[in-house]
């Protein structure tokens, strides 16, 4: 299987910073994965697909990124409505593989 | 626009069967990948598998010999059955389909405890 290593576990931020999750992927898995936003209660929505393509409706603040087998979730300033858990999704090989998640809440 | 709906026994007991179904609203199981994925209380997402119309299914191999995912073309609707439940099953359940580049539409997710 796939590893998908998310960092940081947790972060706290203010409205107005700027945010970056990691997902490190144990193989080449070109440009399949896709970026989710889950918030309490509610099911995944993706946000960007094939690394950088923003899903309809997803503000700009957010983007992807690929160096190698590291992938990165900006957000560039936060706002109120993304303090939220997000999760990397491989879907290059199966079994798809997630990553262990990112809970971005307020400092 | 797309919509998928979760049914199911919301209790399972230990040692029996967890059976739920997708019912699709808005595109026709014929097409594209239905997948299921859930979530334990607390924790992250686990992909389960999926399944093509054409009824070729890729599983989690964590689940592969327990799980089985089917698709009623004539109901448009998906089902997975997970065999020999323990607590470790407890989760909510998601269906979901695969258009492209992993899954882009869910359903609102089902509960379930297995107690």
């Amino acid at each position: 299987d796939i590893q998908m290593t998310q960092s940081p576990s947790s972060l706290s931020a203010s409205v107005g910073d700027r945010v970056t999750i990691t997902c490190r992927a144990s193989q080449d898995i070109k440009h399949d994965l896709v970026w989710y936003q889950q918030k309490p209660g509610e099911a995944p929505k993706r946000l960007i697909y094939a690394t950088f393509t923003l899903q309809n409706g997803v503000p700009s603040r957010f983007s992807g990124s690929r160096s190698g087998t590291v992938f990165t979730l900006t957000i560039s300033s936060l706002q109120a409505e993304d303090f939220a858990t997000y999760y990397c999704l491989q879907c290059n090989t199966f079994p798809w593989t997630f990553g262990q998640g990112t809970k971005v809440d307020m400092k | 626009q797309v919509q998928l709906r979760e049914s199911g026994p919301g209790l399972v007991k230990p040692s029996e069967t967890l059976s739920l179904t997708c019912t699709v609203a808005g595109a026709y199981v014929n097409s594209h990948y239905w997948n299921w994925v859930r979530q334990p209380p607390g924790k992250g997402l686990e992909w389960i598998g999926n399944i093509y119309f054409s009824g070729n299914t890729n599983y989690n191999p964590s689940l592969t010999s327990r799980v089985t995912i089917s698709v009623d073309t004539a109901k448009n609707q998906f089902s997975l059955r997970l065999r020999s439940v323990t607590a470790a099953d407890t989760a909510v359940y998601y269906c979901a389909r695969s258009l492209s580049y992993g899954v882009d539409v869910w359903g609102q997710g089902t509960t379930v405890t297995v107690s």
